[in-house]
């Protein structure tokens, strides 16, 4: 069974615009990871934002975690061709030490 | 960083045969995961492995899937008497855990592609 809940299903963009794809799931969490993959290949760790912190930046990536009502953004800045894959968010209990993948955001970015 | 590796990277067969995959993790990293990806769907978990005690097994995985890591370093996975549903993405990853807990990256490989005639 898959926890998270990622929305837009997919979602395309013209280059150089911002990429927002939000993640909502059900129980409670120690953290929560953001995952990229590209078509045929594995998936890369991008980010991770713990239960304790509410926003978290990497590049130009940017995270934002609202405990309180369970869900998760992921906002991509100045989008390029290369960003064009899946977006998989992922959460993760402090009594297990696996994680469970959400369903996925398509997102394709247009020249 | 040589990364995770996954064989084969593609597997072909018929119904009813019985079908291995082979992971080896980062060195250093003594959890090693299984996923299965289905088309359009995020990775499901299966089984892992903390050096050479598997941990936990998903309720989803039937009797025909075992997984071994037999010194802690590599994993294999082995489907018998292989059915049509069983096509799909395995994923392998790793990941370095101190204690309990789920707040590591994982590494992931390409994965193995099933497909079942």
């Amino acid at each position: 069974s898959q926890q998270g809940e990622e929305d837009p299903q997919a979602l395309s963009i013209q280059e150089g615009e911002n990429a927002t794809m939000n993640c909502s799931y059900k129980t409670s969490i120690n953290n929560l990871q953001w995952y990229r993959q590209n078509s045929g290949r594995g998936l890369v760790h991008l980010i991770l934002i713990r239960s304790n912190e509410r926003e978290k930046h990497s590049g130009r990536l940017r995270v934002t975690l609202d405990t309180s009502k369970k869900s998760s953004s992921l906002l991509i800045t100045a989008s390029r061709a290369a960003d064009t894959a899946s977006y998989f968010c992922a959460t993760g209990a402090s009594s297990a030490s696996k994680i469970i993948f959400g369903s996925g955001t398509r997102l394709s970015i247009r020249p | 960083d040589t990364g995770v590796s996954q064989n084969p990277r593609h597997k072909i067969t018929k119904r009813g045969q019985n079908v291995t995959f082979r992971c080896d993790p980062i060195s250093e990293h003594n959890r090693l995961y299984w996923y299965r990806q289905t088309l359009g769907q995020g990775p499901e978990f299966l089984t892992y492995f903390q050096n050479e005690a598997q941990l936990e097994k998903s309720r989803l995985l039937s009797d025909r899937f075992s997984a071994e890591r037999p010194k802690g370093s590599f994993s294999t996975l082995e489907i018998q008497r292989t059915e049509q549903g069983d096509s799909a993405m395995y994923l392998c990853a790793s990941s370095l855990g101190v204690k309990q807990g789920s707040d590591q990256p994982q590494h992931f490989g390409d994965g193995t592609r099933l497909s079942i005639l």
